[in-house]
């Protein structure tokens, strides 16, 4: 395990499906986050996860948008019913420490259409 | 909330010549600033970070400046080389738990 996983690495969707994202993150990081980040922007903060508990929430974060992880391990990101705006890079990170930098993933991008 | 201004948007220097971008935040609270740097295509790697107890961090050709009293940061790429062309962010946090990121800056060192 030498970095964050994330699959799949491009999504394409109808508008109106529903996806699933998943990321795997570096095993001994017990800090998980879900990013997204458009063309020409930074990344944007959506939810992040302490082992299993979801620890906050971005007001991105709408209630078609949900995240998982359950055993504190690797992650889900849902969207249900797809709007051409959810077309993003969807980053995951992790990270072990407090205040440390995070780690990572290569994204999904998602294009809606 | 924290909201971070990153400057220049753009900027393109000579190889060899040196760059800074400078970041600015809001919350007196963030005391932690890391920089990422993202190429094309890929995803945002972690370059050099500093905490507010610290004024200065240098790793080789990349250092970075805080001025708390200020509210801002900034970094600083000597001798650039054309594999530096890349967009760079910055961020702020106050609790190590969720950055806000600035913008970016697109970086282009011309050959």
């Amino acid at each position: 395990d030498t970095g964050v996983s994330q699959n799949p690495r491009h999504k394409i969707t109808k508008r109106g499906q529903n996806v699933t994202f998943r990321c795997d993150p570096i095993s001994e990081h017990n800090r998980l986050y879900w990013y997204r980040q458009t063309l020409g922007q930074g990344p944007e903060f959506l939810t992040y996860f302490q082992n299993e508990a979801q620890l906050e929430k971005s007001r991105l974060l709408s209630d078609r948008f949900s995240a998982e992880r359950p055993k504190g391990s690797f992650s889900t990101l849902e969207i249900q019913r797809t709007e051409q705006g959810d077309s993003a890079m969807y980053l995951c990170a992790s990270s072990q420490f407090f205040g440390r930098g995070y780690t990572f993933g290569s994204g999904t991008r998602l294009t809606v259409v | 909330g924290e909201n971070v201004e990153q400057h220049p948007s753009t900027l393109s220097v000579q190889e060899g010549d040196s760059a800074v971008i400078k970041c600015t935040y809001s919350d007196s609270a963030s005391n932690y600033f890391p920089w990422y740097k993202q190429e094309l295509g890929k995803r945002p790697q972690l370059i050099i970070d500093i905490r507010s107890n610290v004024g200065e961090k240098k790793d080789q050709r990349i250092a970075v400046t805080l001025n708390k009293t200020a509210k801002h940061f900034s970094l600083h790429i000597t001798e650039t080389q054309p594999e530096d062309s890349a967009v760079y962010f910055c961020a702020a946090s106050s609790d190590g738990q969720n950055f806000v990121f600035g913008p970016g800056t697109r970086l282009s060192v011309l050959p």
